[in-house]
Formats: C-alpha cells, structure tokens, sequence
C-alpha cells in the first residue's frame, strides 16, 4: 500500500519568514495530493491541493510544489502568521475511492 | 448548516462494551470515510463508502463496522470495545465529481 513520510515534524519560524514542509510518496499511481491544516482540537481542513499532471499551484501565500519522478511535493506558506501556528499534514490518494494516506503530521510554530 | 457533523462529540466507556457513533453530511456528497487520528496525531483510514462500494482498510479489526442507512449516514460500530481503541474518530464526506474531503468535527473515544 502507499506510503508516505513527512518532515520535518517540528518546525518553528519568526513570524513573517518563509516554512517549508516536505514528503515523499511511494505509489507511483497516486494522483492526487491535499494539504490540511488542524488547529489544536479542531478537524483537518484543506488548505490547498495539487493533482498529478500539474507541477505546482499557489493561493496566496500558499504554494505546493510536485515532483512526479522523484515521488515528493511541499508545501511552502510565505510571510507566516502567528494564526499559521497548527500541525500540517500531507496525504496522497489514487483510485475511485480517493481514501487519503496521510503523513505523519508537522506542528509549525509561528514566533510573534 | 454544519456540513458534516458527529454525534457525540466526546464517548467514555469501559473496556468490552460496544458503542456506536454517528456521522450526517447535508452535502449530497456519494462517498463517506471514518479515520483514526491516535495520541500521536497519527491520522489512518478506515474505511470508505459509498453506494456501490465499502472498502475496508487492512489493518481495521472486524470489531469495526461502518453502517449506512441512506447516503447522508455513515455510523461506526465497535464491539468489544479495547484500550488501544481510544482515539479521536473522524468522519468525512466527498463527492465523487470532487476531490476534496470535508471532515466532521471529531468523536473522542475513550476506553477505560
């Protein structure tokens, strides 16, 4: 089945830098590639989302890149926001049913 | 007007009983899922459905069954209920002409 790892799995950055949050997937038929946000306590919501056949996809200061060859995307937030702070997850997903592969989850903290 | 919901939000009880929580989307969404977010944060697939298809992630104990009275439900069963079933249990809905998954707000199952 797929497999997918995220890192790092902390990440803490002043507030108005740039956080980079990366993974890998193993199955190459995966086509389908969200990031969600989950504030503490809260439901995971989509934060933005990139299918297979295109490369990268930015809304506002949210960005994923994706890599099909080399297997992995990221996910880049500019200018961070105290409100940023929150765990990231990425997931994967092929196939009619779409179940999600998450990773492993990367709590980022926005330093005011 | 809450998209999906959950019910209940929180669920003590003791080892070897069996409960059941329930999820409702109004958002004429054909495909329903239950995950598994452990203490680690870990979020994991249970399973998924729609009309025509449940497909049953491997590692789920047959303790573990989802029932669908009508396309807006999707219910979680748990019989002889264990230690290691205490978690936060999420429902989701998808439309299949959509990608994207909309998560209910979360069931905290615990198992003393």
């Amino acid at each position: 089945g797929e497999n997918v790892e995220q890192h790092p799995s902390t990440l803490s950055v002043q507030e108005g830098d740039s956080a980079v949050i990366k993974c890998t997937y193993s199955d190459s038929a995966s086509n389908y590639f969200p990031w969600y946000k989950q504030e503490l306590g809260k439901r995971p919501q989509l934060i933005i989302d990139i299918r297979s056949n295109v490369g990268e996809k930015k809304d506002q200061r949210i960005a994923v890149t994706l890599n099909k060859t080399a297997k992995h995307f990221s996910l880049h937030i500019t200018e961070t926001q105290p409100e940023d702070s929150a765990v990231y997850f990425c997931a994967a997903s092929k196939g009619s049913a779409r179940q999600l592969t998450f990773g492993s989850g990367t709590q980022l903290t926005v330093l005011p | 007007d809450t998209a999906v919901s959950q019910t209940p939000k929180y669920l003590v009880t003791q080892m070897g009983n069996d409960k059941s929580i329930k999820c409702e989307q109004n958002l004429g969404h054909d495909t329903m899922y239950w995950y598994k977010q452990d203490s680690k944060k870990f979020l994991k697939i249970m399973f998924s459905y729609n009309n025509k298809e449940l497909i049953i992630n491997e590692t789920v104990p047959n303790r573990f069954s989802p029932k669908s009275p009508d396309k807006a439900h999707l219910n979680l069963h748990i019989n002889s209920l264990e230690l290691g079933d205490s978690a936060v249990y999420f429902c989701a809905s998808r439309s299949q002409s959509h990608n994207e998954q909309f998560f209910g707000p979360g069931t905290r199952l615990t198992v003393l």
